[in-house]
C-alpha cells in the first residue's frame, strides 16, 4: 500500500521559533509537493521538488524554505514562525511521465496541522 | 488572484440523485485536470481526471466533463452514496511536472 507519511499531526509553535515539518514517501516517487490547506482558498503551492537537493519555488513561497537530501524526504522548514502560517500543511509526492490515468496523480500524505501562537 | 475557482462552498443532496460539482477556470493553458476528494483528518485523494483534448471522462459512479469554451468543468456523481460526503476540489495542470492550481472545494453531504 503506497503511503506518504508526515512527522506530525498536530503541532503548537510559538511566534519566531523555527518549525521543522517532514514528510516522507515510500513510492520511490521523483516530484515531491508541499501545500498549505485553508478555508476558501483551497491547496496553494508553496515548494516542490523534482529530484535530490532541487527545489522550485510555488504560488507562495515566503516565509518557507524546503530541503531535500534524500529522495523519500522532503522537509518544510519555517524560519521564524508567525500566526498567519497557522494552517494545514499537506505533502503529496508523484512519480514523473504518464500512468494509467494519464498524468500522473499526486498521492497527499494525512496532513499537519499547524498552530502559531 | 485564483484561476480555479469552485463557486459553490456547499452541496446537499439525497441518496440515490445525482450531485453536480462545477469548476471554472481563467488560464486557457491548463492542458489537464483533476478531481480529488477528501475526508476529515485525511489528504486529498485522485478521483478521477480529464485531458484538454477530451470532454468526458467516466469511471463508475464518476463522469467528469469540460467544456473548453467555456473554460468550465464538471463532476457527476450518480447515484449518490452517503460513502460520497466529503471535500471534493477540482484542480488543473499546465506542465509535466504535474504542478496543481487547486480551487477552493466544495463540501458534498448526502443525506439518507
Amino acid at each position: 500500500d503506497v503511503k506518504v507519511t508526515q512527522s506530525s499531526r498536530y503541532l503548537v509553535k510559538r511566534t519566531g521559533e523555527k518549525v521543522f515539518l517532514e514528510c516522507v514517501q515510500d513510492m520511490d516517487h521523483e516530484n515531491m509537493f508541499w501545500y498549505r490547506q485553508d478555508p476558501g482558498l483551497g491547496l496553494r503551492l508553496i515548494y516542490f521538488s523534482y529530484d535530490v537537493k532541487m527545489k522550485e519555488k510555488g504560488d507562495i513561497p515566503e516565509g518557507y524554505s524546503v530541503s531535500r537530501e534524500k529522495k523519500e524526504r522532503f522537509s518544510l522548514i519555517l524560519e521564524s514562525a508567525s500566526t498567519n502560517q497557522t494552517s494545514m500543511y499537506l505533502c503529496a509526492s508523484s512519480s514523473v511521465g504518464f500512468g494509467t490515468s494519464g498524468r500522473n496523480e499526486q498521492f497527499f500524505g494525512p496532513g499537519t496541522r499547524l498552530t502559531v501562537l | 488572484d485564483q484561476q480555479v475557482k469552485q463557486n459553490s462552498p456547499s452541496l446537499s443532496v439525497q441518496e440515490g440523485r445525482i450531485s453536480i460539482l462545477n469548476c471554472d477556470y481563467t488560464n486557457s493553458m491548463f492542458d489537464y485536470f483533476l478531481w480529488y476528494k477528501k475526508y476529515p483528518a485525511e489528504g486529498p485523494t485522485f478521483l478521477i481526471s480529464i485531458s484538454s483534448i477530451k470532454d468526458k471522462n467516466e469511471d463508475g459512479r464518476f463522469t467528469v466533463f469540460l467544456n473548453k469554451s467555456a473554460k468550465h468543468l464538471s463532476l457527476h456523481i450518480v447515484p449518490s452514496q452517503p460513502g460520497d460526503s466529503a471535500v471534493y476540489f477540482c484542480a488543473a495542470s499546465l506542465d509535466s511536472w504535474g504542478k496543481l492550481q487547486f480551487g477552493a472545494g466544495t463540501q458534498v453531504v448526502v443525506t439518507p
